[in-house]
């Protein structure tokens, strides 16, 4: 019973380098999204997906893009890593944006 | 900005002892949820409340929502350690651009003492 996979679950990265974030469900959730945890900030939203295809920018989409092919993954890439991405990174997804399931987060260090 | 408040920041109880929790919002929701975050770990979703007045429990953990919809309480009865994690608000406001957009709380860190 996988859930909600993220990988890798560290990085560190150098400034102006590229790299994606994988996230994968398998319980044939529509919605998706990711988040940034921040200390005392909470979660901010980054981007979200209601299916395949189709895809939004939540509260802080700025240096992220995503994509979503198929129902199942839903990358994050960041084009161009900036000391300010350095943040604990976290994919959900649920039947309903209020019910959801998320990964185990990706923790990333951008020097 | 932050447009959930939760109360308070951080919260040290006794084993045994009961805590409240507290998440307030400036504008009227649609739904709230209750998620738990262990330490180094991904959230939990706990419970959902949309009815004014509204009340559920789960083992002990309660949590109600006011008759206005702008304020939660999650209330632990007889803590134990499995309890202690960071407690999480979040939130769809009525008024809100999107309906697929959550707010969150900054959390609330719960440490139980032996």
């Amino acid at each position: 019973n996988a859930g909600v996979t993220q990988t890798p679950k560290f990085q560190v990265l150098k400034t102006g380098q590229s790299m994606t974030l994988q996230c994968a469900q398998d319980m044939n959730h529509e919605y998706m999204s990711w988040y940034r945890q921040d200390p005392g900030m909470g979660l901010r939203l980054i981007h979200y997906s209601v299916g395949a295809g189709i895809t939004d920018q939540g509260e802080v989409p700025n240096g992220y893009n995503v994509s979503r092919s198929t129902t199942e993954d839903f990358p994050l890439r960041l084009l161009s890593a900036a000391p300010s991405q350095t943040s604990v990174y976290f994919c959900a997804s649920g039947y309903s944006v209020g019910e959801l399931f998320f990964g185990e987060g990706s923790r990333l260090t951008v020097l | 900005s932050q447009e959930l408040e939760q109360s308070p920041q951080s919260l040290i109880v006794q084993e045994g002892k009961n805590l409240t929790i507290n998440c307030t919002s400036s504008k009227t929701l649609y739904g709230l949820y209750w998620y738990k975050q262990k330490y180094g770990e991904g959230l939990i979703f706990l419970m959902m409340l949309q009815k004014g007045g509204e009340e559920k429990s789960h083992e002990k953990i309660t949590a109600k929502l006011d008759e206005k919809k702008q304020q939660s309480s999650l209330h632990i009865t007889a803590s134990q350690p499995s309890h202690a994690g960071i407690y999480l608000c979040g939130a769809n406001p009525i008024e809100t651009d999107s309906n697929y957009q959550l707010i969150w709380g900054a959390g609330t860190k719960l440490i139980i003492k032996p």
